[in-house]
């Protein structure tokens, strides 16, 4: 099946800084969408994305649709503890079902 | 409160031993997936369903059977589960499923099979 590429596959970084990870697939997508998952819970939707060049934000987050429609951006601003966890994407088109990324591993020092 | 559930949440078996894992949810939603997690490779799909009697091949589907009698019910069946089935498990369900609803996920089975 259809795979996307998540980099980086995880990171550490010390809280407070910012953190950008991206998404991209061979293929192009009408929608993206980024989850979040925390040990032991199944993925929780952070923020969609529906139109290429469309940049949204959720609190300190900010997700952009690529303008190619072949990959997807996230940023965390100013992290903190709460943030550790694995960022999914996910990719949809027209007629098809979403596909995943392998996911970025995120952890915040103190 | 929305939510997605599934039973059991842990699950050890033996090769060969049929099981079922349930899950449900109270959306209303019509679209129904299960996936299944392992390690370096996220999440990919075993099977859906976008609607009561009707389900579909997702990229992973050998070993695995679903049904769809109800809209809210939408178990896994594995028949006859082979180690290389465990994993760990993930329903979730939307309003309208393919890109225009997004999917709520429920909180994940960990199956062992010995």
């Amino acid at each position: 099946g259809q795979q996307l590429n998540q980099s980086p596959q995880s990171m550490f970084i010390q809280e407070g800084e910012d953190v950008s990870m991206n998404c991209t697939s061979s293929s192009i997508f009408n929608t993206w969408l980024w989850y979040k998952q925390e040990p032991g819970e199944g993925p929780v939707l952070l923020i969609a994305l529906y139109k290429a060049g469309e940049l949204t934000s959720n609190g300190r987050l900010t997700a952009q649709f690529g303008i190619t429609r072949k990959d997807s951006f996230l940023n965390i601003s100013a992290s903190i503890p709460s943030d550790v966890g694995i960022y999914f994407c996910a990719g949809g088109y027209y007629g098809q079902n979403f596909v995943f990324g392998p996911g970025t591993r995120l952890s915040v020092l103190p | 409160e929305a939510q997605v559930t599934q039973n059991p949440r842990y699950l050890i078996t033996v090769t060969g031993k049929k099981l079922t894992v349930t899950c449900s949810q109270n959306m209303n939603h019509e679209y129904m997936s299960w996936y299944r997690q392992d390690p370096g490779l996220g999440l990919r799909q075993i099977y859906y369903s976008m609607n009561v009697e009707v389900t579909d091949k997702g990229d992973v589907p050998e070993g695995y059977k679903v049904s769809r009698k109800e809209k809210r019910n939408f178990p896994l069946i594995l028949e006859s589960p082979s180690p290389n089935q465990t994993s760990l498990y993930f329903c979730a369900s939307s309003l309208a499923g393919v890109t225009s609803g997004t999917q709520y996920f429920g909180p994940g089975t960990r199956l062992t099979v010995l």
